[in-house]
């Protein structure tokens, strides 16, 4: 099975900062990636899928980049409705999510 | 609008079985899979399987294999899946989404909170 492995854990940052989450796959996935924002008792949310595809509806300071097994997650100027936990998963082979990060408020 | 509205919140005994709906509405039922994931209090999120309920293909994973079957009523649009034997670590929140072409998934349900406990 594929391992997802994100970094950091916990993410502390301010209001307008530049972020990026980083997750690594055990073997290449291609750009069979996506990225999800949750908050508390609420359902995932997409945000990227094939790597770099920003979905419909969701904010350009989120963008995805990378190939086969390392990719990033850029958040180019926090606001505060970004404070949440953030997982990527890969679809290349069944389905996997990463561990998440926690993007908390310094 | 696309909307996946789940079934209730559930209390089951060790041994039981649980089988929640998700009803779909604002899009062609039979043109997408359906993905299962469930999340465990402060644990990553974990795929179960999905169901392609136009063809009636599914796909579980292995951790799941034998334990969990996914369903559909064409009919009334709307996804099923039923855990057996159930355990203490089955206590989790179990959601429905709506996959698209293989390239995303896109439109989730609100979550099912399924507490297994004596």
């Amino acid at each position: 099975d594929i391992q997802m492995t994100q970094s950091p854990s916990t993410l502390s940052a301010s209001v307008g900062d530049r972020v990026t989450i980083t997750c690594r796959a055990s073997q290449s996935i291609g750009h069979w990636l996506a990225w999800y924002q949750q908050k508390p008792g609420k359902a995932p949310n997409l945000l990227i899928y094939k790597a770099s595809y920003l979905q419909n509806g969701v904010p350009s300071r989120f963008s995805g980049s990378g190939s086969g097994t390392e990719f990033t997650l850029t958040v180019s100027s926090l606001q505060p409705d970004d404070f949440a936990f953030y997982y990527c998963q890969q679809y290349n082979d069944t389905y996997a999510f990463g561990q998440g990060t926690k993007l908390e408020i310094k | 609008q696309v909307q996946l509205v789940q079934s209730g919140a559930e209390a089951k005994k060790p041994g039981a079985s649980v089988k929640i709906s998700c009803k779909t509405s604002g899009y062609t039922f039979t043109s997408h899979a359906i993905h299962w994931v469930r999340q465990a209090p402060g644990q990553r999120l974990e795929w179960m399987g999905w169901t392609h309920v136009g063809n009636g293909n599914v796909k579980y994973s292995q951790k799941f294999q034998g334990r969990v079957t996914l369903s559909q009523d064409t009919s009334a649009t709307t996804a099923y899946m039923e855990l057996s034997s159930l355990t203490s670590e089955d206590t989790a929140v179990y959601y429905c989404a709506r996959d698209v072409r293989r390239e995303k998934t896109d439109f989730w349900g609100q979550g099912t909170l399924v507490t297994v406990s004596s």
